[in-house]
């Protein structure tokens, strides 16, 4: 199995600052025959489901606001907000769907 | 937009079996996979059982001796067991619907399953 792990486990940013979320695999997502890496990350408020916001490491989900962006390839990735709001509160996890689907264990993000 | 629509009985005893059935809404069913995945304080979030449209499963390793998953496409829902729950199955369970060599698109509104004696 691939092995997904989150950096930080929590995070607290001030409004309208950069928070930033790192995810590291333990093998390459990046297929080559067609360049993609197969990296994913979701926002889940409590409560609720978790929602896709990026895909293909970088590619937004429809309706996702531009301050969530999504970077990295190979093994390491990287999501950030670039001004975070009130609503962004949430557990943020990494995905890889390369082979099989695995999860990283989350980072919890709160305002300081 | 596809909309899932989960529901089955949220509280066991040790030994019983989970059932949980997720109904389809909008889009084409047969056009998608279709998951089963559970999260829990301790494992975090877990891929439990796939299906296809054509009914071909595939099952996570570390419990594929307790899980069937079945569809019936003339519902447009599909279906999840796991036999011989332990308090270690205690999670929130959710179905999942994507494309092929996509992330999860779609996701249920989760149910608590809870087993204690």
């Amino acid at each position: 199995d691939i092995v997904m792990t989150q950096s930080p486990d929590s995070l607290a940013v001030s409004l309208g600052e950069r928070a930033t979320i790192n995810c590291k695999s333990s093998q390459s997502v990046l297929y080559s025959s067609n360049n993609k890496n197969y990296l994913a990350w979701y926002q889940q408020r409590p409560g609720q489901p978790p929602k896709l916001l990026i895909y293909w490491a970088s590619t937004r989900e429809s309706g996702v606001p531009d301050r969530f962006s999504g970077s990295g390839s190979g093994t390491d990735f990287t999501l950030t907000i670039s001004s975070l709001q009130a609503e962004d509160v949430a557990v943020y996890y990494c995905q890889q769907y390369y082979s099989s689907y695995t999860f990283g264990q989350g980072t919890k993000l709160e305002i300081k | 937009q596809v909309q899932l629509q989960q529901w089955g009985a949220g509280l066991l005893k040790p030994s019983e079996t989970l059932s949980l059935t997720c109904d389809v809404y909008g889009g084409s069913f047969s056009g998608y996979y279709w998951s089963w995945i559970r999260q829990s304080p301790g494992k975090g979030l877990e891929w439990i059982a796939e299906i296809n449209h054509s009914g071909g499963t595939n099952y996570n390793p570390s419990l594929k001796s307790r899980v069937t998953m079945s569809v019936d496409t003339s519902k447009n829902q599909f279906s999840l067991k796991l036999s011989s729950v332990t308090a270690a199955d205690t999670a929130v369970y959710y179905c999942v619907g994507y494309g092929s060599g996509r992330p999860y698109d779609f996701w249920g509104q989760g149910t608590l399953v809870t087993v204690s004696s």
